[in-house]
């Protein structure tokens, strides 16, 4: 997906809360999936991935949920905490891909006490 | 060790200055990768290395220039660069380069272009 735009979106949340980022990749051929986190003043930290022969995964407090109908994912955080706090970005590897990552816009994740 | 270290953290150079950003690996990984990120934007391939080749290269200016000399190490040269440059470089590797191999990133050089 190509960003658009100044501003990032942002979720607001409030802590203990569930968080749902969303995400629509851009090409259908794409068979890797992955969410990243990025914090202030640091890289990409990968979270969780999925291939696109599954549409579930779990993993520690996170969920990545693939739709591939309408090339949509999602990210979902369990009982949101103050260090989720962060810009998320998912990212797709086209099949064939030389493991060339290509991220979606990003959104930023803010978590209030 | 698994991180990825890039040096400097950050770097302010003139447009007709010469600079390089470093990156190290230790984890014996052999494909390496450079990204530029501008505020508020994703991560953008520029480069990826295997086993010290460069296999891709994103049509970036020849301003660029990367280099690999040995598997723990990878260079961006920067020469006659434009304020527009400005931006995070991220440096990341990965065991090989098959496509779900997962990339581990560094913290990144924040350059500025003046």
């Amino acid at each position: 997906g190509e960003s658009v735009g100044l501003h990032l979106p942002t979720l607001s949340v409030q802590e203990g809360d569930n968080s749902i980022i969303n995400c629509a990749y851009s090409n259908s051929a794409s068979d890797y999936f992955i969410w990243y986190k990025q914090e202030s003043g640091k890289g990409p930290q990968f979270i969780i991935d999925i291939r696109s022969n599954m549409d579930k995964r779990q993993g520690q407090r996170v969920t990545v949920l693939l739709n591939k109908t309408v090339k949509h994912l999602s990210l979902q955080i369990a009982a949101t905490q103050p260090g989720d706090s962060a810009v998320y970005f998912c990212a797709e590897i086209p099949s064939g891909g030389y493991n060339k990552l290509i991220f979606g816009a990003g959104t930023r994740l803010a978590v209030h006490p | 060790d698994t991180e990825v270290t890039q040096t400097p953290k950050h770097l302010v150079m003139g447009m007709t200055n010469k600079k390089s950003l470093k990156c190290e690996q230790h984890m014996g990984h052999r494909a390496m990768y450079w990204y530029k990120q501008k505020a508020k934007k994703p991560p953008e391939l520029m480069f990826v290395y295997s086993y010290e080749k460069l296999s891709i290269n994103e049509s970036v200016p020849s301003r660029f220039s990367p280099e690999c000399p040995n598997s723990s190490l990878l260079n961006l040269h920067l020469h006659a660069l434009q304020p527009e440059d400005s931006a995070l470089y991220l440096c990341a590797s990965s065991h090989a380069l098959a496509g779900d191999n997962e990339q581990f990133f560094g913290p990144g050089t924040r350059l500025t272009v003046l």
